[in-house]
């Protein structure tokens, strides 16, 4: 089944306490990007990846970290993680290739204390 | 700023009737529109999309109205039905540029049965 996985689904951490939420699609998809939804704000990006080792910020990219090193994963990663990092996180990915929609994985609630 | 906005946080709708989703954008580069479902505890799943070549796209019982010139796109669900009740977010890209997509904050579709 063609699906973009992300572990965990529910995290609660403490400030400052390192942490990664990985990302993994099945599809072969160039492209992948991660988002946070917050109440009232929708979701905005916060970094993307065209292809292997090329990575861009999105709009809201600070205080995270990503990788790609290998095509199908895509890890998100928090150095230090603060309370207003608290938020439903989204990984997606599609084909690099004209007029192709995302696909979006189940989502990672954060919860910061 | 926002470049891409649906003013209403929420409709509601009696089965059966049509529901009409809105959204605004003010980047007059984009050039390819998106709308996405999202149910509770789920990614957002991809609906339908138009390019700005066109100005209708249908499939099924939806359909999204493009009308550049007031930078204005609607979503139409008709008939509606109890299992459409979710938010709906509406996005737009540059296509060829760096595939970056903006969503807007999100409407949240209530179908009463």
């Amino acid at each position: 089944e063609a699906q973009v996985t992300q572990n965990p689904r529910y995290l609660i951490t403490v400030t400052g306490k390192k942490l990664t939420v990985t990302c993994s699609q099945n599809m072969n998809h160039e492209y992948m990007s991660w988002y946070r939804q917050d109440p009232g704000l929708g979701l905005r990006q916060i970094y993307y990846s065209m292809n292997v080792e090329v990575t861009d910020k999105g709009d809201v990219p600070e205080g995270y970290k990503v990788s790609r090193k290998e095509k199908r994963n895509f890890p998100l990663i928090l150095e230090s993680p603060s309370p207003n990092q608290t938020s439903l996180y989204f990984c997606a990915s599609s084909l690099y290739r004209g007029e192709t929609p995302l696909h979006f994985g189940n989502g990672t609630r954060l919860t910061v204390t | 700023d926002q470049q891409v906005k649906q003013n209403s946080p929420s409709l509601s709708v009696q089965e059966g009737r049509i529901s009409i989703l809105n959204c605004d954008y003010t980047n007059s580069m984009f050039d390819y529109f998106l709308w996405y479902k999202k149910y509770p505890a789920e990614g957002p799943t991809f609906l339908i999309s138009i390019s700005s070549i066109k100005d209708k796209n249908e499939d099924g019982r939806f359909t999204v109205f493009l009308n550049k010139s007031a930078k204005h796109l609607s979503l139409h669900i008709v008939p509606s039905q109890p299992g459409d009740s979710a938010v709906y977010f509406c996005a737009a890209s540059t296509i060829g540029s760096n595939y970056k997509l903006t969503f807007g904050k999100g409407t949240l579709l209530t179908v009463n049965p």
